[in-house]
């Protein structure tokens, strides 16, 4: 009963190293999401995926790059790591839609993974 | 997606029922609200949505006013537990991008 599950959990870069944040899900989840959350302020989403192979930007993309080669797998990459990107990272997942008495909703809640500190100096 | 306001924080007894409100004024016709939790150092915890209908399961109660520009999450019986961060959010039809606010800091008190 894993969930959605997220490697490392903590990890301390320097500017400039990169680094890939993986996330897995056992769900069978479509949609999957990376969202950063900084001190006081709420989730801000990266990037998200609504199947394999299809990645697209949210609202904060800029220095990020992502894949999903599998479904249940969404990777996060810093390519050249900056201060600024230092936050706790956190990936979720949801259907993309289930049939529920006869209907299909699209209104599927996101189940999240328990976040990656990351620490930039 | 319409935006929200949620008070900054509340306290709530032990107990007691936790009525949390949320203001969407500028709401649309097919926009969800959806109340999710986060406990500290924890990833968000998925807790009620609803469209127009009250809404109750097993963690709370949804309350959605008739013209649906406000809502209450209601926790029947708080706990220590409960002590988080709750956030309202509105999402929209299509897409399934969820867009966090600043949320609403419950502290259970004994």
């Amino acid at each position: 009963n894993a969930g959605v599950t997220q490697t490392p959990k903590f990890r301390v870069l320097k500017t400039g190293q990169s680094m890939t944040l993986l996330c897995a899900q056992d769900m069978n989840h479509e949609y999957m999401y990376w969202y950063r959350q900084d001190p006081g302020m709420g989730l801000r989403l990266i990037h998200y995926s609504v199947g394999e192979g299809t990645t697209a930007k949210g609202e904060v993309p800029d220095g990020y790059n992502v894949s999903r080669l599998k479904k249940q797998n969404f990777l996060l990459g810093l390519e050249s790591a900056a201060p600024s990107q230092t936050s706790v990272y956190f990936c979720a997942s949801s259907y993309l839609f289930r049939r529920l008495q006869g209907f299909f909703n699209n209104h599927q809640p996101q189940h999240f993974g328990d976040g990656t500190r990351l620490s930039i100096l | 997606d319409a935006k929200t306001t949620q008070p900054t924080s509340m306290d709530c007894a032990e107990g007691r029922a936790a009525n949390l409100p949320c203001n969407h004024s500028t709401i649309s016709g097919n926009e969800y609200v959806y109340w999710y939790r986060q406990i500290h150092s924890q990833g968000p915890q998925y807790i009620i949505h609803g469209l127009k209908n009250n809404e109750t399961n097993e963690m709370a109660s949804l309350i959605i006013t008739e013209d649906r520009k406000s809502s209450t999450l209601i926790l029947p019986h708080a706990t220590l537990r409960d002590t988080a961060v709750y956030y309202c959010i509105v999402r929209g039809e299509y897409g399934n991008k969820l867009v966090f606010g600043a949320g609403t800091i419950l502290r259970v008190k004994s």
